[in-house]
Parts: structure tokens; sequence; C-alpha cells
């Protein structure tokens, strides 16, 4: 069965560091999405990146970047220079080729990342 | 552009009670779906509509119903509440298009939080 598995309950960082959140999934569709999401303390989930299966280069999006090793089945979140603001949950997410014409996603368990000054 | 507005932010119910919850798309989204996240269980797939038609449905009792309206607006709605439904309720929409695509990303809302007495 699908699943997404990030082992970070929790991540701490110095402000301007750069830190890595992990996320390793689990499909047996050959076809898939990928997606990061970071939900702060208010409650919405705000969109950050995605990464096709079939995409021939990394994902990158401003500070956040994905690190996709698609032969070990992991899609890392990278923040630069991590500002005070990035402290938040972060939830790794999955689209299936089979529900590629529905919005459902499997979301992972979440990390909470805190940034430090 | 307004974003996806949910209302409202906070309920308090007691078991037993019903409870209609709100959500407003993105301006030119058609396609809502409604996910519950909980401590215990995290983000769960509650269902989706696209053009007032449920296309897919998540694995929940049949108390959880919803229905979308021609404006695109979505309602759920849960009969006979229990302590265990005591969660945070997140509406999200996207600009889906017939025939699916991987990379649609779900825009949320804040969320309406329930609490179960």
């Amino acid at each position: 069965a699908q699943k997404i598995t990030q082992t970070q309950p929790g991540m701490f960082v110095q402000e301007k560091e750069a830190v890595t959140l992990d996320c390793t999934y689990d499909t047996s569709d050959p076809s898939y999405g990928l997606f990061w999401y970071k939900q702060p303390s208010s409650g919405e989930m705000i969109f950050l990146i995605y990464q096709g299966s079939y995409d021939q280069q990394n994902a990158t999006e401003g500070r956040y970047s994905l690190n996709f090793q698609k032969a070990r089945k992991s899609a890392n979140l990278v923040i630069s220079a991590s500002q005070l603001g990035d402290s938040a949950m972060y939830f790794c997410a999955m689209r299936e080729g089979s529900s590629y014409n529905t919005d459902k996603l499997i979301f992972g368990t979440g990390t909470r990342l805190q940034v430090f000054p | 552009k307004a974003g996806v507005t949910q209302t409202p932010r906070y309920l308090i119910k007691t078991r037993g009670q019903q409870v209609t919850l709100s959500c407003s798309p993105i301006s030119g989204h058609r396609s809502v779906s409604w996910y519950q996240q909980t401590p215990g269980q995290g983000l769960q797939f509650l269902f989706e509509y696209f053009s007032e038609t449920q296309r897919n449905k998540g694995n929940f009792p049949g108390r959880f119903s919803g229905r979308q309206f021609s404006n695109s607006r979505s309602e759920m709605n849960v009969s006979t509440l229990e302590l265990g439904d005591s969660a945070l309720y997140l509406c999200a929409s996207s600009f889906r298009r017939t025939g699916g695509s991987a990379n649609e990303k779900l825009f949320f809302g804040s969320g309406t939080q329930l609490s179960v007495l």
C-alpha cells in the first residue's frame, strides 16, 4: 500500500543554516507526484515544492530544493539559509498515478522544524 | 485573489450533535477536497467534489458527508458527533482540469478546529 514516512518528529536549525527534512515513500505505481507542504501554527497548509516521478532534474523553488533519489524512494526537502519564519510543521505527500484524476494525497506524519537565532 | 476560506474557524459541540462546516474555494477552482487532521492519525483524506459530484471518498463512516454547490462552494456535515471526531478539518481546492495531472497542487484553507465534548 502507498505510504509516506517522515522519521524526524522534530528538527532544530540555527538561522541562516541549511536543513534537510527526510521523506521516504512506498508505492508500486511507476507514476507518482511528490509534494512538500508547510503548516505554520495558523493551520493553513502552504505548498512548497513538487517533484514528478519522471522528472529528470531535482525540483527547486527559491530556498527550497528537493533531493530526489528515485531508486531509494526518497524525496528529502532541503531548506537553505533558514529563517525564523520557517519554523512550522512540514509534510511530505504523494499522489499516485492511479489518483491523477483526484485530489487525494497521502501525507506523512510531518516534521516540526524550529529555527533559532 | 482570495484564498480558500473556511468557516467557522472554531467549533465546540457535544456528543450526539451534528455539525456543518463550510468551504469557499479559490475563484475558478472547481475541485474541493476535505481532510481530517488529528494528532493520532495525521492527515486523512475524507472526500472530494468536482462540479457538484463526489469523485472520491476516504475510509470514513457514513456519518461524514458533504456536498458541493454550483458555485463550487462546499459543505461537509458530521452527524452524531463522537469524541474522536475532534480534529482540524482542512478544505483544499485545485484548478483541476479533465484528464488529471500529477502536479496539480492543492491550496488549503486555515481549517475549522472542531472540539467535541
